[in-house]
Protein backbone atom coordinates (compact mmCIF):
# COMPACT_ATOMS: atom_id res chain seq x y z
CA UNK A 1 0.00 0.00 0.00
CA UNK A 2 1.24 3.50 -1.26
CA UNK A 3 2.39 5.56 2.55
CA UNK A 4 -0.45 8.07 2.31
CA UNK A 5 -2.13 9.39 5.62
CA UNK A 6 -4.71 11.22 5.83
CA UNK A 7 -5.98 13.85 9.13
CA UNK A 8 -8.29 14.17 10.78
CA UNK A 9 -10.00 11.55 9.54
CA UNK A 10 -13.71 12.86 10.58
CA UNK A 11 -14.41 16.26 11.47
CA UNK A 12 -17.99 18.04 12.25
CA UNK A 13 -17.79 21.92 11.77
CA UNK A 14 -20.38 24.92 11.42
CA UNK A 15 -20.69 26.68 8.11
CA UNK A 16 -18.89 29.41 7.70
CA UNK A 17 -16.11 28.30 9.28
CA UNK A 18 -12.63 27.68 8.10
CA UNK A 19 -11.03 23.96 8.11
CA UNK A 20 -7.90 22.73 6.94
CA UNK A 21 -7.18 18.99 5.84
CA UNK A 22 -4.01 17.44 5.87
CA UNK A 23 -2.61 14.51 3.43
CA UNK A 24 1.03 13.32 4.30
CA UNK A 25 2.84 10.60 2.06
CA UNK A 26 6.03 8.81 2.12
CA UNK A 27 6.55 7.56 -0.92
CA UNK A 28 8.03 10.75 -2.04
CA UNK A 29 5.92 11.55 -5.20
CA UNK A 30 6.24 14.61 -7.53
CA UNK A 31 2.13 14.89 -7.71
CA UNK A 32 -0.39 15.38 -5.46
CA UNK A 33 -4.36 15.71 -5.54
CA UNK A 34 -7.36 16.68 -3.84
CA UNK A 35 -10.91 15.04 -4.71
CA UNK A 36 -13.73 15.14 -3.26
CA UNK A 37 -16.69 11.99 -3.70
CA UNK A 38 -20.30 12.37 -3.69
CA UNK A 39 -23.42 10.28 -4.32
CA UNK A 40 -23.64 10.47 -7.98
CA UNK A 41 -20.58 12.18 -9.10
CA UNK A 42 -18.28 9.42 -8.28
CA UNK A 43 -14.64 11.73 -7.70
CA UNK A 44 -14.13 15.03 -8.60
CA UNK A 45 -10.65 16.88 -9.05
CA UNK A 46 -10.48 19.48 -6.70
CA UNK A 47 -6.71 21.17 -7.10
CA UNK A 48 -3.13 19.20 -7.90
CA UNK A 49 0.51 19.70 -7.26
CA UNK A 50 2.88 18.90 -9.34
CA UNK A 51 6.16 20.44 -7.23
CA UNK A 52 6.53 22.38 -3.72
CA UNK A 53 4.98 25.07 -3.87
CA UNK A 54 3.26 24.36 -7.34
CA UNK A 55 -0.52 24.02 -7.23
CA UNK A 56 -3.04 24.33 -10.09
CA UNK A 57 -7.08 24.36 -9.88
CA UNK A 58 -9.14 21.62 -10.96
CA UNK A 59 -12.82 20.71 -11.90
CA UNK A 60 -14.45 21.94 -8.98
CA UNK A 61 -12.09 23.75 -7.03
CA UNK A 62 -14.19 27.44 -6.38
CA UNK A 63 -14.53 27.88 -2.32
CA UNK A 64 -10.96 25.76 -1.84
CA UNK A 65 -7.84 26.67 -1.87
CA UNK A 66 -3.99 24.84 -1.67
CA UNK A 67 -0.36 24.92 -0.19
CA UNK A 68 2.23 23.14 -0.60
CA UNK A 69 5.48 23.82 1.20
CA UNK A 70 7.50 20.39 1.39
CA UNK A 71 7.31 17.37 -0.66
CA UNK A 72 5.44 14.98 1.57
CA UNK A 73 2.57 17.44 2.73
CA UNK A 74 -0.43 18.98 0.59
CA UNK A 75 -2.91 20.67 2.56
CA UNK A 76 -6.96 21.57 1.54
CA UNK A 77 -8.01 24.74 2.80
CA UNK A 78 -12.02 25.42 2.83
CA UNK A 79 -11.87 28.86 3.17
CA UNK A 80 -15.56 29.23 4.74
CA UNK A 81 -16.93 25.85 4.65
CA UNK A 82 -20.42 25.86 3.04
CA UNK A 83 -23.01 22.70 3.61
CA UNK A 84 -22.82 22.01 -0.17
CA UNK A 85 -18.70 21.36 0.95
CA UNK A 86 -20.14 17.85 3.42
CA UNK A 87 -18.25 15.31 1.64
CA UNK A 88 -15.67 12.85 1.40
CA UNK A 89 -12.52 13.86 0.74
CA UNK A 90 -9.69 11.97 -0.69
CA UNK A 91 -5.94 12.59 -1.26
CA UNK A 92 -4.13 11.17 -4.23
CA UNK A 93 -0.44 10.69 -5.51
CA UNK A 94 1.18 9.68 -8.15
CA UNK A 95 5.35 9.09 -9.79
CA UNK A 96 4.38 11.46 -12.85
CA UNK A 97 1.78 13.03 -13.95
CA UNK A 98 1.25 15.14 -17.33
CA UNK A 99 3.51 13.23 -19.75
CA UNK A 100 2.77 10.05 -18.08
CA UNK A 101 -0.64 9.41 -19.23
CA UNK A 102 -0.88 5.70 -17.76
CA UNK A 103 0.40 7.44 -14.47
CA UNK A 104 -1.46 5.43 -12.10
CA UNK A 105 -2.70 7.57 -8.91
CA UNK A 106 -2.86 5.75 -5.35
CA UNK A 107 -5.19 6.91 -2.81
CA UNK A 108 -5.35 7.94 1.04
CA UNK A 109 -8.05 6.78 3.37
CA UNK A 110 -10.54 9.56 3.04
CA UNK A 111 -11.65 12.68 5.38
CA UNK A 112 -15.60 12.55 6.01
CA UNK A 113 -16.16 16.27 6.26
CA UNK A 114 -19.79 17.51 7.83
CA UNK A 115 -21.29 20.80 7.11
CA UNK A 116 -23.81 22.04 9.63
CA UNK B 1 -14.18 17.06 -22.29
CA UNK B 2 -13.40 13.49 -21.15
CA UNK B 3 -16.14 11.35 -19.66
CA UNK B 4 -17.12 7.97 -18.41
CA UNK B 5 -20.08 6.06 -18.29
CA UNK B 6 -20.52 2.99 -16.11
CA UNK B 7 -23.61 0.73 -15.46
CA UNK B 8 -25.90 1.77 -12.15
CA UNK B 9 -26.25 -0.15 -9.84
CA UNK B 10 -26.76 -1.42 -7.09
CA UNK B 11 -26.11 -4.94 -8.49
CA UNK B 12 -26.79 -7.94 -6.23
CA UNK B 13 -25.06 -11.52 -7.40
CA UNK B 14 -25.47 -14.66 -5.75
CA UNK B 15 -21.82 -15.90 -4.85
CA UNK B 16 -20.13 -17.74 -8.42
CA UNK B 17 -22.12 -15.68 -10.32
CA UNK B 18 -20.59 -14.44 -13.25
CA UNK B 19 -20.05 -10.27 -12.99
CA UNK B 20 -19.88 -7.89 -15.91
CA UNK B 21 -19.98 -3.75 -15.21
CA UNK B 22 -20.03 -2.16 -18.40
CA UNK B 23 -18.05 1.14 -18.56
CA UNK B 24 -17.77 3.44 -21.43
CA UNK B 25 -15.57 6.64 -22.27
CA UNK B 26 -15.44 9.32 -24.37
CA UNK B 27 -12.16 11.49 -24.65
CA UNK B 28 -9.82 12.35 -27.65
CA UNK B 29 -6.49 10.49 -28.15
CA UNK B 30 -5.80 7.63 -26.19
CA UNK B 31 -5.85 7.57 -22.73
CA UNK B 32 -5.20 4.92 -20.21
CA UNK B 33 -8.44 3.42 -18.38
CA UNK B 34 -8.23 1.79 -15.19
CA UNK B 35 -10.83 0.31 -12.41
CA UNK B 36 -10.63 1.11 -9.18
CA UNK B 37 -12.48 -0.73 -6.07
CA UNK B 38 -13.59 1.14 -2.95
CA UNK B 39 -14.41 -1.26 0.32
CA UNK B 40 -16.83 -0.27 3.01
CA UNK B 41 -15.10 2.59 4.58
CA UNK B 42 -11.92 2.54 2.97
CA UNK B 43 -10.60 4.63 0.21
CA UNK B 44 -9.96 3.62 -3.58
CA UNK B 45 -7.26 0.94 -4.64
CA UNK B 46 -6.28 0.44 -8.17
CA UNK B 47 -7.94 -2.92 -9.22
CA UNK B 48 -6.56 -3.21 -12.79
CA UNK B 49 -5.44 -0.65 -15.27
CA UNK B 50 -4.79 -0.63 -19.52
CA UNK B 51 -2.99 1.82 -20.99
CA UNK B 52 -3.26 1.01 -25.23
CA UNK B 53 -6.25 -0.19 -27.34
CA UNK B 54 -6.84 -4.42 -26.86
CA UNK B 55 -4.23 -4.35 -23.68
CA UNK B 56 -6.44 -6.59 -21.02
CA UNK B 57 -5.33 -5.57 -17.55
CA UNK B 58 -5.99 -8.32 -14.81
CA UNK B 59 -6.17 -9.33 -11.53
CA UNK B 60 -7.35 -11.35 -8.43
CA UNK B 61 -9.71 -13.32 -10.89
CA UNK B 62 -10.81 -9.30 -12.74
CA UNK B 63 -9.87 -8.50 -15.90
CA UNK B 64 -10.95 -5.29 -18.53
CA UNK B 65 -10.03 -5.43 -21.96
CA UNK B 66 -9.30 -1.81 -23.61
CA UNK B 67 -11.69 -1.80 -26.91
CA UNK B 68 -10.95 1.29 -28.60
CA UNK B 69 -13.42 0.68 -31.64
CA UNK B 70 -15.87 0.39 -28.81
CA UNK B 71 -14.52 2.93 -26.63
CA UNK B 72 -15.51 0.38 -23.50
CA UNK B 73 -13.55 -1.41 -20.92
CA UNK B 74 -15.93 -3.78 -19.09
CA UNK B 75 -15.29 -5.42 -16.06
CA UNK B 76 -15.77 -9.04 -15.68
CA UNK B 77 -14.77 -11.88 -13.41
CA UNK B 78 -16.01 -15.14 -13.58
CA UNK B 79 -17.02 -16.49 -9.96
CA UNK B 80 -17.61 -13.78 -7.70
CA UNK B 81 -17.05 -14.07 -4.02
CA UNK B 82 -18.41 -12.17 -0.57
CA UNK B 83 -15.65 -10.71 -0.29
CA UNK B 84 -15.53 -9.14 -3.49
CA UNK B 85 -18.38 -6.90 -2.34
CA UNK B 86 -17.54 -3.21 -2.44
CA UNK B 87 -17.98 -0.32 -4.79
CA UNK B 88 -16.89 -0.48 -8.36
CA UNK B 89 -15.19 2.72 -10.53
CA UNK B 90 -14.14 3.07 -13.89
CA UNK B 91 -12.03 5.83 -14.87
CA UNK B 92 -9.58 7.07 -17.71
CA UNK B 93 -6.89 9.28 -17.78
CA UNK B 94 -6.31 11.24 -20.94
CA UNK B 95 -2.91 11.63 -22.60
CA UNK B 96 -1.45 15.27 -21.40
CA UNK B 97 -3.65 15.14 -18.40
CA UNK B 98 -3.01 15.52 -14.89
CA UNK B 99 -6.61 14.67 -13.34
CA UNK B 100 -8.46 10.96 -13.79
CA UNK B 101 -11.98 11.53 -14.60
CA UNK B 102 -14.26 8.63 -13.09
CA UNK B 103 -17.11 6.73 -13.52
CA UNK B 104 -19.98 7.65 -11.17
CA UNK B 105 -20.06 4.05 -9.42
CA UNK B 106 -21.40 0.68 -8.89
CA UNK B 107 -22.17 -0.54 -5.68
CA UNK B 108 -21.70 -4.70 -6.24
CA UNK B 109 -23.41 -6.82 -3.62
CA UNK B 110 -22.47 -10.77 -3.11
CA UNK B 111 -24.72 -12.95 -1.23
CA UNK B 112 -24.11 -16.32 -0.03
Amino acid sequence: DAGITQSPRHKVTETGTPVTLRCHQTENHRYMYWYRQDPGHGLRLIHYSYGVKDTDKGEVSDGYSVSRSKTEDFLLTLESATSSQTSVYFCAISESGFYGGEETQYFGPGTRLLVL
Amino acid sequence: GDSVTQMEGPVTLSEEAFLTINCTYTATGYPSLFWYVQYPGEGLQLLLKATKADDKGSNKGFEATYRKETTSFHLEKGSVQVSDSAVYFCALKGAGSYQLTFGKGTKLSVIP
